[in-house]
């Protein structure tokens, strides 16, 4: 039973527009929530995170949105470059020292 | 550089075989996870170590092990290795306060022939 979904495999988004990753989950004890960014043959990297008591948290060009009720979260990147270009993975943390649970992931792709 | 440190960076093995993957955690880190990414999945959760004691236990087959040694190092055990137990394997460390990010090592791949 997954119980973070990544529903779309791949996004291809123009270069200096916006890229929106969504991610779904099922667990109301999950209260942090991170992006991390996967390049080919390196580990994921973090990107930006979000605790359960936000909506909102923005970084440069990357913001994450949570919606609680509809159990969603949303990262957009703006403007989108071609660097961007990786495996966009979302996680979960039901608190505490405990494991981060993925998402399948989303390879997104920026065309210059 | 996510200061988690993995080796060595490519296996290859054949199936029957045991191998050891090593994890080197961030310094001040005391919790190290392991993670299998195989082909087109997403990050599965295989076990947690804290402080040198088995912390959490998630999708490990029994022919797989795990043991974190004093100096925080961690290591994990594959035996009697299956064509498809190949997959890329990454170790994760944190530090030991509420909701921070785990930093990930550049991962082993593992190929079973």
């Amino acid at each position: 039973d997954q119980q973070v979904k990544q529903n779309s495999p791949s996004l291809s988004v123009q270069e200096g527009r916006i890229s929106i990753l969504n991610c779904d989950y099922t667990n109301s004890m999950f209260d942090y929530f991170l992006w991390y960014k996967k390049y080919p043959a390196e580990g994921p990297t973090f990107l930006i995170s979000i605790s359960s008591i936000k909506d909102k948290n923005e970084d440069g060009r990357f913001t994450v949105f949570l919606n609680k009720s509809a159990k969603h979260l949303s990262l957009h990147i703006v403007p989108s470059q071609p660097g961007d270009s990786a495996v966009y993975f979302c996680a979960a943390i039901p608190g505490g020292n405990t494991p981060l649970v993925f998402g399948k992931g989303t390879r997104l792709s920026v065309i210059a | 550089d996510s200061g988690v440190t993995q080796t060595p960076k490519h296996l290859i093995t054949a199936t029957g075989q045991r191998v050891t993957l090593r994890c080197s955690p961030r310094s001040g880190d005391l919790s190290v996870y392991w993670y299998q990414q195989s082909l087109d999945q997403g990050l599965q959760f295989l076990i947690q170590y804290y402080n040198g004691e088995e912390r959490a236990k998630g999708n490990i087959l029994e022919r797989f092990s795990a043991q974190q040694f004093p100096d925080l190092h961690s290591e994990l055990n594959l035996s009697s290795l299956e064509l498809g137990d190949s997959a890329l394997y990454f170790c994760a460390s944190r530090r030991d306060i509420m909701n921070t990010e785990a930093f990930f090592g550049q991962g082993t791949r593992l190929t079973v022939v």
